[in-house]
């Protein structure tokens, strides 16, 4: 596609519920971000995946927390037993994987946890 | 520690003015790449400009250019003739490859 594509754009759910948010790179990105934004904060870095390596996880704030992704394509962020805590901004980035480069943003999931 | 502090959290300028925004930066690494990222209203976040720790000359884009300190660890945005459009959270970055470590940012308001 010709960007980065996040759905859904707004996503309500009650405490304790599941949630599953979707990210489409850039076709023929290998590297593929997730970072969560808090209300008034800066990114906080979740996961990264490039190619077939095995992802860094070193960001997931638990266990709760969990992202997939199939080959160079979708990926999907799942938040099990939400809470309110979780309620923020998360945002999806692609590249092309190498060192130093841009990255291309989706435009974000508001998630609000009630 | 590998922290990213962004010390003004609003700025404002008016229309056609030069504003800088500053971002200091911990790191124990030599080698990394510095950059500022552009969130609108729409917030999808935007590259400024790139700076790679091992070049001493600072990078320019246009209106934008920034002032690098390596050895004080300071990295600071200079928008020159600012517009409206210029309006945004600015973010200060700096990382690798994969993870990058951002800063609280500012929020620059231009105003006519």
């Amino acid at each position: 596609g010709a960007g980065v594509s996040q759905s859904p754009s707004n996503k309500v759910t009650e405490k304790g519920k599941d949630v599953e948010l979707r990210c489409d790179p850039i076709s023929g990105h290998t590297a593929l971000y997730w970072y969560r934004q808090r209300l008034g904060q800066g990114l906080e870095f979740l996961i990264y995946f490039q190619g077939n390596s095995a992802p860094d996880k070193s960001g997931l704030p638990s266990d709760r927390f969990s992202a997939e992704r199939t080959g160079e394509s979708v990926s999907t962020l799942t938040i099990q037993r939400t809470q309110q805590e979780d309620s923020a901004v998360y945002l999806c980035a692609s590249s092309r994987g190498q060192e130093g480069e841009k990255l291309f943003f989706g435009s974000g999931t508001q998630l609000s946890v009630l | 520690a590998q922290t990213v502090t962004q010390s003004q959290p609003e700025m404002s300028v008016q229309e056609a003015e030069t504003v800088t925004l500053s971002c200091t930066y911990d790191t124990s690494e030599n080698n990394y790449y510095l950059f500022w990222y552009k969130q609108p209203p729409s917030r999808q976040m935007i590259l400024v400009i790139r700076q790679e720790a091992y070049k001493q000359q600072n990078a320019t884009e246009n209106r934008f250019s920034v002032n690098f300190q390596k050895a004080a660890k300071s990295f600071s945005l200079k928008i020159s003739d600012s517009q409206l459009g210029d309006t945004a959270m600015y973010f200060c970055a700096r990382g690798t490859l994969g993870r990058l470590y951002f800063g609280r940012g500012t929020q620059l308001t231009v105003w006519p």
